[in-house]
């Protein structure tokens, strides 16, 4: 069965730095979304993507993300300066349609110190 | 906007017990309702959902659930836990482009 993949699976940085979280949505997928889990916290929405733009996005994805579909195949997350409340489990999802319940990835634990 | 409240946040049950997991969502469109399960390491994965017809779904793992419109829930249940089922349990509702999940309850089933 087709899965999301995500790399990496644990990444540390310092405040300040920028990283890019790396997801590969399942192929026939149309949909692609990211999510993170603060300790303790629910699942938080964060970007949903569709057709080479965002088509919504939460209050916590401010100017320091972004998103991109660099190739038929990837889809990344960008924080571009990183702080310590950024640390957090981030889950990668893509769906084949607007409605249906998205397929997670294993989530990249992003550790920001 | 939809929202979902789920009202146990921590279920502590022994193998064999029942379960039933409340969860209760506002939304004034069309009603799509997930349940998704964590297990301890792990990603999120989808246990089952309605769309329509049959308000009774069944998902993986002996698990079912029941949409009941008049009471805005969607109950999760299981006859009979085992030591396995030790998770996180999230009810979410889709819409619009983004899922929108409740808090969470953690299940602990003691062997």
């Amino acid at each position: 069965e087709p899965e999301v993949t995500q790399t990496p699976s644990h990444q540390v940085t310092q405040m300040g730095q920028e990283v890019i979280l790396r997801c590969v949505p399942i192929s026939n997928h149309l949909y692609f979304y990211w999510y993170r889990q603060i300790l303790g916290q629910k699942v938080e929405f964060l970007v949903s993507f569709y057709n080479n733009e965002i088509s919504e996005k939460s209050e916590i994805f401010d100017d320091q993300f972004s998103v991109e579909r660099p190739d038929g195949s990837n889809f990344t997350l960008k924080i571009r300066s990183t702080k310590l409340e950024d640390s957090a489990m981030y889950f990668c999802a893509s769906s084949e349609g607007i409605a249906g319940g998205p397929n997670f990835g294993p989530g990249t634990r992003l550790t920001v110190l | 906007a939809q929202s979902v409240s789920q009202h146990n946040h921590h279920v502590i049950l022994s193998e064999a017990a029942s379960l039933e997991l409340g969860c209760n969502y506002s939304y004034g469109g069309t009603v799509n309702l997930f349940w998704y399960v964590q297990y301890p390491g792990q990603h999120l994965q989808l246990l089952l959902k309605y769309f329509s017809g049959d308000p009774l779904v069944k998902g993986i793992k002996g698990f079912e659930a029941e949409f009941i419109k008049s009471k805005f829930s969607f109950n999760l249940r299981k006859p009979s836990v085992q030591w396995s089922d030790t998770a996180e349990y999230f009810c979410a509702v889709p819409g619009a482009g983004k899922s929108t999940f409740g808090d969470g309850t953690t299940l602990t089933v003691k062997p």
